[in-house]
């Protein structure tokens, strides 16, 4: 009954430093997303993923990168953290493709840049 | 043609009243239009969702009424309790393509 998990749930970074934001899914979906959300602004997306292997960017890539090494699990990677990078980070996985169908999103990580 | 505008902001209703949002889109190959939910400290859930061979869709207390000739639907909360208190966010789409609005931010108040 898990869902999407996503983790850490708040981190502090220091401007330069990288992370990684972890995200898995147990609804054997094939499509998972990386959303970004900001005050006002809606959700942004940042890469996307239709299956283990394959990825691609999304509205705002820049700053990120991803990796798709099994269906269950689609990291974040924060190179080079910057202030603009503060935001919360949604994950999300879909039966079907984005724009057809629901979206499971995870609660979410709370990232602030320093 | 990727603009999404959702309106009001922000909306305070009393309990019982009905609470009416908005989603206006422009591009004409969104087939795809749900509403999805978000309480604060989580993720958005689906809410509810319809296609354009509808004009109407009801679930419960929730609608969606959709005008495609003017690119736009709402949603409609009936009987609006405390519990739906929240943030609301249209997200049309196509494949591929999902663009969020930037929320309604509902208060309803006993």
């Amino acid at each position: 009954n898990a869902g999407v998990t996503q983790t850490p749930k708040f981190r502090i970074l220091k401007i330069g430093q990288s992370m990684t934001l972890q995200c898995t899914q147990d609804m054997n979906h094939n499509y998972m997303y990386w959303y970004r959300q900001d005050p006002g602004m809606g959700l942004k997306l940042i890469y996307y993923s239709v299956g283990a292997g394959i990825t691609d960017k999304g509205e705002v890539p820049n700053g990120y990168n991803v990796s798709r090494s099994t269906t269950e699990d689609f990291p974040l990677r924060l190179e080079l953290a910057a202030p603009s990078q503060t935001s919360v980070y949604f994950c999300a996985s879909s039966y079907s493709r984005q724009g057809t169908g629901e979206l499971f999103f995870g609660e979410g990580s709370r990232l602030t840049v320093l | 043609q990727q603009q999404v505008k959702q309106s009001p902001q922000s909306l305070i209703v009393q309990k019982g009243g009905i609470s009416i949002i908005n989603c206006a889109y422009e591009n004409t190959a969104f087939d795809y239009f749900p509403w999805y939910q978000q309480f604060p400290g989580k993720g958005p859930a689906l809410l509810i969702a319809i296609r354009p061979d509808v004009s109407e869709k009801k679930e419960g207390r929730f609608t969606i009424s959709f005008n495609k000739s003017a690119k736009q639907f709402s949603l409609h909360i009936m009987d609006s309790q405390p519990g739906d208190s929240a943030t609301y966010f249209c997200a049309p789409g196509s494949t591929d393509k999902l663009i969020f609005g930037t929320g309604t931010r509902l208060q309803v108040f006993p």
